[in-house]
């Protein structure tokens, strides 16, 4: 156990349809980063926030928004759903946003888009 | 950006037998290299890491090597066992700005450890 939360474990909607993933850091860690494992894609980097405040953007759709609140969890929007964004959804951890700082991540949301 | 390539995508080996995992990266100034674990419905699992200033570390049957002047890293596991089946990635951290660090992965080597 990575320490790591993420809810829900599984979501299942239709295109065009809103979802929102969450996420709870370890203890103490201040940044989150989201990812998206695909078959054909790996996992990509989506975002990374430190402290509330946004760091980096990867290959993260403009359909794709996060934020992280003052208690550190973070959210992850994804809206106007396509199939193509069916996937799993990982979020990681670290203490904080340095080169050295290991990430560990969730369980996963597995989202399919019907 | 940075870029990194994984061999094999897939890999059988006897039990006992030992695993070797082989990764390249682009971005010269890259200094981190992490290796994760993934089992089937899990998040992936950090076994071990490795920074630019040395150049090999083991934990027990897990070793990492790694070559900064060819840009490559590579995964061994010795003595493998059915519970190393998995899939393998590894990885590279880079500078994406604003103080922010971001791993590209590898695509992933599936370890298969035939009892």
């Amino acid at each position: 156990d990575s320490g790591v939360t993420q809810t829900p474990k599984h979501l299942i909607t239709a295109t065009g349809q809103r979802v929102t993933l969450r996420c709870s850091p370890r203890s103490g860690d201040l940044s989150v980063y989201w990812y998206q494992q695909s078959l054909d894609q790996g996992l990509q980097f989506l975002i990374h926030y430190y402290n509330g405040e946004e760091r980096a953007k990867g290959n993260i759709l403009e359909r794709f928004s996060a934020q992280q609140f003052p208690d550190l969890h973070s959210e992850l929007n994804l809206s106007s759903l396509e199939l193509g964004d069916s996937a799993l959804y990982f979020c990681a951890s670290s203490a904080t946003s340095g080169e050295h700082n290991e990430q560990f991540f969730g369980p996963g949301t597995r989202l399919t888009v019907l | 950006g940075e870029n990194v390539e994984q061999h094999p995508s897939t890999l059988s080996v006897q039990e006992g037998d030992s695993a070797v995992i082989k990764c390249t990266y682009s971005d010269s100034a890259s200094n981190y290299f992490p290796w994760y674990k993934q089992e089937l419905g899990k998040g992936p699992q950090l076994i071990i890491d490795i920074r630019s200033n040395v150049g090999e570390k083991k934990d027990q049957r897990i070793a990492v090597t790694l070559n900064k002047t060819a840009k490559h890293f590579s995964l061994h596991i010795t003595e493998t066992q059915p519970e190393d089946s998995a899939v393998y990635f590894c990885a590279a951290k880079s500078y994406s700005g604003a103080g922010s660090y971001q791993l590209t992965f590898g695509k992933g080597t599936k370890l298969s450890v035939i009892p």
